[in-house]
């Protein structure tokens, strides 16, 4: 079954530190995988958007890798702020699909 | 307005209600999506139109029934729902929907909506 796991679900870091998000999928045939953010209530917000033939993709302090023989993705935020406290979700389009596969995200919490 | 609006951003109905949720979408896109999204579940493609015409329904339930005038406009009619129908509903938009196209998903601000 193609599927797509965040974990941890939750995460709280001190203002200022370098963090790692993680993203997982279960099958390396896909056409892209792409990072979103989500803040309460609201819509999603396109950060990244990774094709299969690349391994990274990078804006700002945001970094995007790209592991399809692991089946992993990291999103790399460097001197963290809490203006990016937010949901940030994971979403792959795997061959054969027509759709985006979502994960059920990560609820990250940066501390001032 | 610019990107993906959607209107109302709360609905409360009974269960033998009829509403009707409304997005538009102000970027010349070709396609449009709902989807749901439920409390600690992923997202939920509902309903995908590409030029007005529906490509793609994951068996949605019949309670739910999509509309789509034109390619800027789309409508997700609601009637007889249940509990469980609670939930945020999002409204994307794609310049396509062709797999493996480059393309990022545009979503609106979503409705909550809550059935009593």
């Amino acid at each position: 079954k193609q599927e797509v796991t965040q974990i941890p679900a939750a995460l709280s870091v001190p203002e200022g530190e370098n963090l790692v998000l993680n993203c997982s999928f279960t099958d390396s045939a896909i056409y892209n995988l792409q990072w979103f953010r989500q803040d309460p209530g609201k819509g999603l917000t396109s950060l990244l958007l990774i094709q299969s033939s690349q391994r990274e993709q990078t804006s700002g302090r945001l970094n995007a890798s790209l592991d399809k023989s692991s089946g992993r993705s990291t999103l790399y935020i460097a001197a963290s702020q809490p203006g990016d406290s937010a949901t940030y979700l994971c979403a792959v389009w795997y061959f054969g699909n027509e759709k985006l596969t979502f994960g059920t995200g990560t609820r990250l919490t940066i501390i001032p | 307005e610019t990107g993906v609006t959607q209107t109302p951003r709360h609905l409360v109905m009974g269960m033998t209600n009829k509403k009707s949720l409304k997005c538009e979408q102000h970027l010349g896109h070709n396609a449009m999506y709902w989807y749901k999204q439920s409390a600690k579940k992923p997202l939920e493609l509902m309903f995908v139109y590409s030029l007005e015409e529906r490509v793609e329904n994951n068996s949605v339930p019949s309670r739910f029934s999509p509309e789509c005038p034109n390619s800027s406009h789309l409508f997700l009619h609601l009637h007889t729902l249940q509990p469980e129908d609670s939930a945020l509903y999002l409204c994307a938009s794609s310049q396509h929907i062709a797999s493996g196209v480059t393309d990022t998903q545009y979503f609106g601000p979503g409705t909550r909506l809550t059935v009593l």
